[in-house]
This record gives structure tokens, sequence and C-alpha cells, in this order.
């Protein structure tokens, strides 16, 4: 089965400073890459995606890079602020519904 | 648009009792879905509704139930709770199978 997981629980990270959070995937299927943000007590909220005929994608502050070669991605976050602290979601998709995330990695960031 | 909607934020249950979590969306998508998320842990799917009046089964179905009730709600039902069932549960909802967006989640204690 597909197996999501990430190379660093927690991340820790100076204001100001960028961040990046990798990702590692199994599935050689996945078609559609997503991160997502989760704030303490709150649901999941969609940061940006990526499908596989690309390797980059941005948007504000934020990267997303994909390495299919490797089954990679990572997520930049730019300037990281102290609102960016959150647990962060490598999600894959296969061309159906059932989306499958990862454990999550943890950023704090430090004032 | 308050987006997606979930109802109660808190349950406290005992082992045996039956309760329906509720869920709306006023996005006007076409799929939604129903996830647990346990500490430290990505998010499961329970089930989903591709489109109104069809369901299927995720990766832990078991011991739930669910009703797609029109386009816009789409309820999660226990009949029998179990303390393996304490978790935070999370609906979400998408145009298409790909970007789900979520609600805050309903907290669920079973004792």
């Amino acid at each position: 089965g597909e197996n999501v997981g990430l190379h660093l629980p927690t991340l820790s990270v100076q204001e100001g400073d960028n961040s990046i959070i990798n990702c590692a995937y199994s599935n050689s299927a996945s078609d559609y890459f997503i991160w997502y943000k989760q704030e303490s007590g709150k649901g999941p909220q969609f940061i940006i995606d990526i499908r596989s005929n690309m390797d980059k994608r941005q948007g504000q502050r934020v990267t997303v890079l994909l390495n299919k070669t490797v089954k990679h991605l990572s997520l930049q976050i730019a300037a990281t602020q102290p609102g960016d602290s959150a647990v962060y979601f490598c999600v894959t998709g296969a061309g159906s519904y059932q989306l499958t995330f990862g454990k999550g990695t943890k950023l704090s960031v430090i004032p | 648009n308050a987006g997606v909607t979930q109802t109660p934020k808190f349950q406290v249950l005992k082992t045996g009792q039956s309760m329906t979590l509720q869920c709306a969306q006023d996005m006007n998508h076409n799929s939604m879905y129903w996830y647990r998320q346990d500490p430290g842990m990505g998010l499961r799917l329970i089930y989903y509704s591709a489109s109104e009046g069809t369901t299927d089964k995720g990766e832990v179905p078991n011991g739930y139930n669910v009703s797609r009730l029109n386009k816009r709600e789409f309820s999660l039902r226990l009949e029998s709770a179990a303390p393996s069932q304490t978790s935070v549960y999370f609906c979400a909802s998408s145009e298409n199978w790909e970007t789900q967006y979520f609600g805050p989640g309903t907290r669920l204690l079973v004792l």
C-alpha cells in the first residue's frame, strides 16, 4: 500500500529564515500532490498542490518541488513567520477519491 | 460563505451508545468525505461520497455508516461506539476528487 513518510517529524526555524519540509512517497502511481497546514485545534488548510507533469510550483511565499525519479516532495516557505507554526502534511493522490496523508511535520518558528 | 461546518464540536459517549456527526458545505461541491485523525497521525479516510446519491468505503470504514442526505449534507453515524473510536473527526468537501476543504472537526471521546 501507499506509504507517505517524512524525513523529519519536527523542524525548528528562526523567524525570517526559510523553511524546507521534506516528504518521501512510495506509490509510483501517485500523480497529484498536496501540502496541507494544520494549526492546533483546527482542520487542515490547503496550501499548494502540484501535478506529476510539473516539477516546481510557486505560491505566495511557498514553493513545492517534486522529484518523481526519487519519489520526493518538498515544501519551501520563504521568510518564515510565527503564523507558519503548524503541522504540515504531505498528501498524495493517484486518480481516485482516496488521498493518502503522511504523518506530518511539526514546524516551530522561533521569534 | 461558511465553507464546511460540523456539529457537534465536542462529544463524550459511553461504550455502546450511538450518535450521528453532522457535516454541511455551502460551496456547491460534488464530493464529500469523512476522516478520522488519531494523536500524532495523519488523516485516514472513513467514507466518501463522490456525488449525491453515492457513498463508498475508505481505508477504515468498520464501525461507521454514512448518509449523503443531499448535495450539501453528509452525516457519519456510530451505531455502537467503542473506545477505539475516540478520535477527531473531520469532514471535507471538494469539487472533484482533488483539492479538499476541511471543516473544524468534532472531538469524540468514548469511555
